[in-house]
């Protein structure tokens, strides 16, 4: 069965630090993968997706990039970051478009 | 930019009843319509998902589509307290690799 891994769970980073979440999904080849970031009070917000290696398509500008170095591997970083960058951070992963599936998220306070 | 509306909530239903979350969305050519739970502070999951207008049953979870009138819903019968969560709608953002469109979900409280 497929699964999909974030890490870490929590993160508390002071403003102008750098930022590096990853997420990986096993049991599937080739998935399509997706950022999301759902802030305080706010509904889900679509920041990258990528439909392959090396593939990255931005949603929203932003001081976040993506990449995609492996089939499974998706990564969000950023080279400093903002107040406004805390949230609740999602990676998500599809096969054929039938429903996503969301990792277990990473919480995201800047100081 | 498609857009997908939910009342916020709280919705208060008690236990036994039968819960019903609306969702209403901007795009006639929407194919695909997708409800997600999510209790506090844990990832939405996927509970259903409907192609067709009419009805789509799963367990005590009924989804209902009318494309004609843009408006999708989610029933919840037999409410129980473990129900309790926010639900969402969400749309594809332009078909295929492109993501969901999400509403801001509706926060439903089960009374015991």
């Amino acid at each position: 069965s497929q699964t999909i891994h974030q890490w870490p769970a929590t993160l508390v980073q002071p403003v102008g630090s750098p930022l590096s979440l990853e997420c990986t999904v096993e049991g599937t080849s080739n998935p399509n993968l997706y950022w999301y970031r759902q802030a305080a009070g706010r509904g889900l917000q679509l920041l990258f997706y990528s439909v392959g290696i090396g593939q990255i398509s931005s949603e929203v500008p932003q001081n976040l990039s993506a990449s995609r170095p492996q089939d499974r591997q998706f990564i969000l970083s950023s080279k400093k970051l903002l107040l406004s960058d805390s949230g609740f951070y999602l990676c998500a992963w599809s096969d054929q478009g039938d429903g996503y599936t969301f990792g277990s998220g990473t919480r995201l306070t800047v100081v | 930019q498609k857009e997908v509306e939910q009342n916020s909530g709280p919705l208060s239903v008690p236990e036994g009843a039968i819960a019903s979350l609306n969702c209403t969305y901007s795009d006639r050519g929407s194919q695909s319509f997708f409800w997600y739970r999510q209790y506090s502070g844990k990832s939405p999951e996927l509970i259903m998902f409907i192609y067709s207008n009419g009805d789509k049953e799963d367990g005590r979870f009924t989804a209902q589509l009318n494309k004609a009138s843009q408006y999708v819903s989610l029933l919840i019968r037999d409410s129980q307290p473990s129900d309790s969560a926010t639900y969402l709608c969400a749309v594809p953002s332009g078909g295929g690799a492109d993501g969901l469109t999400f509403g801001k979900g509706t926060h439903l409280i089960i009374q015991p």
